[in-house]
């Protein structure tokens, strides 16, 4: 069966740090992944996708960047933290043609900035 | 107009009730339909997956999906205070990411 890590659980960061947040999924291959980003009342943001090995699609202009160097691998990066980057970041992967499919989601990770 | 609108409520029942969750959305390009449930603090999970109109059924949970009326509606019988979380409607056309709802809060009182 397929899984997906997803880690840190909680990161506790100044601003103006740099960030990375990595993403496996096993039991899978070729799988198209997802950085979704999770703020109160505000629902989930899609943030990146990736079809395939250092293809990454972003959605939304961002202070973040995501790379994909492995076909079962997602990272996500800043290089200078703001307050405004702090929430619950999700890591998801959905399987067949690009984005046909249900996707599944990893634990998250919760980020405060201060 | 909104692409997706979900009430967010919250939305409290006692043990036992039946539930109704519901969405609308505005883009008739939609070809799939999904409920997810997301405990607190954990990432959403799958509950229901369907691409027609009609209903589909998977024990305690009914999807239901209007679309005519742009419209669909997870349905929780004999709710259990373990149903308590957030629910998410999820919407998507080929090619291209989920969207979500901003999810309803449940809470299931014992």
């Amino acid at each position: 069966s397929q899984t997906i890590h997803q880690w840190p659980a909680t990161l506790v960061q100044p601003v103006g740090s740099p960030l990375s947040l990595e993403c496996t999924v096993e039991g899978t291959s070729n799988p198209n992944l997802y950085w979704y980003r999770q703020a109160a009342g505000r629902g989930l943001q899609l943030l990146f996708y990736s079809v395939g090995i250092g293809q990454i699609s972003s959605e939304v202009p961002q202070n973040l960047s995501a790379s994909r160097p492995q076909d079962r691998q997602f990272i996500l990066s800043s290089k200078k933290l703001l307050l405004s980057d702090s929430g619950f970041y999700l890591c998801a992967w959905s399987a067949g043609l690009p984005m046909n499919t249900e996707a599944f989601f990893g634990q998250g990770t919760r980020l405060t900035v201060v | 107009q909104k692409e997706v609108e979900q009430d967010p409520g919250p939305l409290s029942v006692p043990e036992g009730a039946i539930v109704s969750l519901n969405c609308t959305y505005s883009n008739s390009a939609f070809q799939y339909f999904m409920w997810y449930r997301q405990y607190s603090r954990k990432g959403p999970e799958l509950l229901m997956y369907t691409y027609s109109s009609g209903n589909k059924e998977d024990g305690r949970f009914t999807a239901q999906v209007d679309k005519s009326s742009k419209y669909i509606s997870l349905f929780i019988r004999d709710s259990q205070p373990s149903d308590s979380a957030t629910y998410l409607c999820a919407f998507k056309k080929a090619g291209t990411a989920l969207i979500f709802g901003k999810g309803t809060t449940l809470s299931v009182s014992s």
